[in-house]
């Protein structure tokens, strides 16, 4: 069974801080992929990000970056100069490739970000 | 479409009432899925469809929801005899396929039961 957990409930920084959400992951599948969304206030889900398993390398787009470790099954999310306007929920996700659930996401509890000016 | 979208954004309705929630995908996607998101929770898989056929409906909650997309395209999510434990948003998403496609995920509609 596939299983997401994001242990930080809720962050609090101040603008301009650098925050990494963390995503722990747990899967049999050895192909399989990772997704980032962000919940904002208005209540959207948007998608930020899909790594699979075969791409371990570092992605930074913009202030966003994220690292995927396969030996820890962590797919970890940083912020770097954080701003107000990314206070939301941030979910991680995971889908497997193959195997009888290769079309549903597995969505961890969610982590709300609070950035204060 | 250009995105994924739903109706109604929000539904109050009594306990017993009957609802149906409407989702109009991106128009290139063959497949189509149905989430619950409780309050302070990740949104939970309810049932999907590649193009009309429905391969898994496992994650409904209960014989009072049902899900139809007749024409590969439009769906509807129903519940019967909706209950207090029903309130949710729910929301719909698209993809191209399977096999770890991103899901698009439209507004969502908030669902009240009083």
């Amino acid at each position: 069974a596939q299983k997401v957990t994001q242990a930080q409930t809720e962050i609090s920084v101040v603008e301009k801080e650098d925050v990494t959400l963390d995503c722990v992951y747990e899967t049999r599948d050895t192909t399989y992929y990772l997704f980032w969304y962000k919940q904002p206030p208005s209540g959207e889900l948007v998608f930020l990000i899909r790594r699979n398993s075969f791409d371990e390398q570092n992605e930074i787009s913009g202030r966003y970056s994220w690292n995927f470790q396969k030996s820890t099954s962590s797919f970890n999310f940083t912020i770097t100069a954080s701003q107000v306007v990314d206070s939301a929920v941030y979910f991680c996700a995971l889908s497997e490739a193959s195997g009888g659930s290769n079309y549903k996401l597995t969505f961890g509890k969610g982590t709300l970000l609070t950035v204060n000016p | 479409g250009a995105g994924v979208s739903q109706s109604p954004r929000y539904k109050v309705t009594k306990r017993g009432q009957d609802v149906t929630l409407r989702c109009d995908p991106i128009s290139s996607h063959a497949t189509l899925y149905w989430y619950q998101q409780a309050l302070g929770q990740g949104p939970e898989f309810l049932t999907y469809f590649n193009y009309e056929a429905q391969p898994d409906k496992s994650g409904l909650p209960s014989d009072r929801f049902s899900a139809e997309r007749p024409e590969g395209s439009i769906s509807t999510l129903t519940i019967q005899r909706t209950e207090q434990r029903d309130s949710a948003m729910y929301r719909c998403a698209s993809s191209l396929g399977t096999g770890g496609e991103t899901q698009y995920f439209g507004p969502g509609t908030r669902l009240l039961v009083l």
